[in-house]
């Protein structure tokens, strides 16, 4: 099973502030990585796919980067609704999700 | 607009059964890979079971591999998850997805969820 790491647990941020969310997975994963958005009392919504590909009405201020274990998460400038959890995901062997980055309001 | 309904969620005695249903509307059903994910009360995502857009290929997480069950009719436009054997930890929101693609694993429109609770 790959296991996905997510930090940090909480981020405290401002509205406008740059957000960076890390997901190392424990084996290489290639480009295989998604990435979500919860809140609370909702389903996941999908924000991006392998690794970089913005899922569709995904806003441009969600971006994501990286290959093998090392993978981002960045908000380039934060609004209001950003605030929320954030899952990683793999698809490379069985699905399998991270625990989760809180993007909490500073 | 994908719109995914589940039902079926209820409170149920350890070792009981259970059926999830699913009802799909807003796309075509039937080229679609389809999945169940559960998330623990204030837990994280686990990938329970996929089914194929014919319903040839099923696979399991090990830890309900041989107790969940899942299956599809597509002249229904519906998902199902057959639940058995269910034990305290098995207690979570159940959620039907759908695949971006014909099995590529990962979950573009995902249902509101029904919750199972499996308690004494």
């Amino acid at each position: 099973e790959v296991v996905l790491t997510q930090s940090p647990a909480t981020l405290t941020l401002s509205p406008g502030e740059r957000a960076t969310l890390s997901c190392r997975a424990s084996q290489s994963i290639g480009t295989f990585l998604a990435w979500y958005q919860q809140k609370p009392g909702q389903a996941p919504r999908l924000l991006l796919y392998d690794a970089s590909k913005r899922a569709t009405g995904i806003p441009a201020r969600f971006s994501g980067s990286g290959s093998g274990t090392d993978f981002t998460l960045t908000i380039s400038s934060l609004e209001p609704p950003d605030f929320a959890v954030y899952f990683c995901q793999q698809r490379a062997n069985w699905p399998t999700f991270g625990g989760g980055t809180k993007v909490e309001i500073k | 607009e994908v719109h995914l309904v589940e039902s079926g969620g209820d409170l149920v005695q350890p070792g009981g059964s259970l059926r999830l249903s699913c009802s799909a509307s807003g796309f075509t059903f039937n080229i679609f890979a389809m999945h169940w994910v559960r998330q623990a009360p204030g837990k994280g995502l686990e990938h329970l079971s996929a089914i194929s857009s014919n319903g040839g290929t099923r696979h399991y997480a090990d830890s309900v591999n041989g107790r969940f069950t899942i299956s599809r009719d597509n002249s229904k436009n519906s998902l199902y998850l057959q639940l058995s054997s269910l034990r305290p930890d098995d207690t979570a929101i159940y959620y039907c997805v759908k695949d971006i693609n014909s099995g590529d694993s990962y979950f573009d429109s995902w249902g509101q969820g029904t919750l199972v609770t499996v308690s004494s």
